[in-house]
């Protein structure tokens, strides 16, 4: 079945780094991806998403391209701020053919140090 | 309301015993979701209600849960004879029909059992 890996946490980082987040999928057909934040205490929000090979999505800074050839959807962010530390979701689902039902990863944390 | 509202925040619940949680979606969104965040299993689809009815159910871990939606708006997630396995966020999300819209996520119900 769908099936969605990113790379375990805690990622811990100086402000201003640069940030990867990896995220590779397992699906049939052309799905949808997307990046998921959940700062403490808030729930989860939509940060980004590409519906189609080669697509990018990018909000706040942060950046993922889909990349069909190597299924992956990495999360890039230039300059990392301490307001950026959160837990980081990589889903997809099977975009307008489907319910909608999202496929999620194991989750990321972020941890930024001034 | 401005989201997905879900109540209670928290829950502490002996073993054995019944639960109810509830999701309140944004008005207007005819597709709704729950998930289960827990320790070691990431987030878990759970059900999919399209207005009042469930065209999948398949994340439903036990025939110990089960959802309604009325009026295609509140929906619950009853938890019948409560274990402690099933300790765990329960999220809520809306969107508009699915595809590649985006869903909107409650802040969740933490469930404990003791």
């Amino acid at each position: 079945g769908d099936s969605v890996t990113q790379m375990e946490g805690p990622v811990t980082l100086s402000e201003e780094a640069f940030l990867t987040i990896n995220c590779t999928y397992t699906a049939t057909g052309y799905p949808s991806l997307f990046w998921y934040v959940q700062y403490p205490g808030e729930g989860l929000q939509l940060l980004l998403k590409a519906t189609k090979a080669d697509d990018k999505g990018s909000n706040k800074g942060f950046e993922a391209t889909y990349r069909k050839e190597t299924t992956s959807f990495h999360l890039e962010k230039g300059s990392v701020q301490v307001s950026d530390s959160a837990v980081y979701f990589c889903a997809l689902n099977r975009g307008s053919s489907n319910t909608g039902k999202l496929i999620f990863g194991q989750g990321t944390t972020l941890q930024v140090k001034p | 309301g401005a989201g997905v509202s879900q109540s209670p925040s928290n829950k502490v619940t002996e073993k054995g015993k019944d639960v109810e949680l509830r999701c309140d979606p944004i008005s207007g969104h005819t597709a709704l979701y729950w998930y289960r965040q827990s320790l070691g299993q990431g987030l878990e689809f759970l059900i999919y209600f399209q207005g009042n009815s469930a065209p999948d159910k398949s994340g439903l871990p036990s025939d110990r849960f089960s959802a309604e939606r009325t009026g295609g708006s509140v929906s619950t997630l009853t938890i019948q004879r409560t274990q402690q396995e099933d300790s765990a966020v329960y999220l809520c999300a809306s969107s508009l029909p699915p595809g590649n819209t985006e869903a909107f996520f409650g802040q969740g119900t933490r469930l404990t059992v003791v």
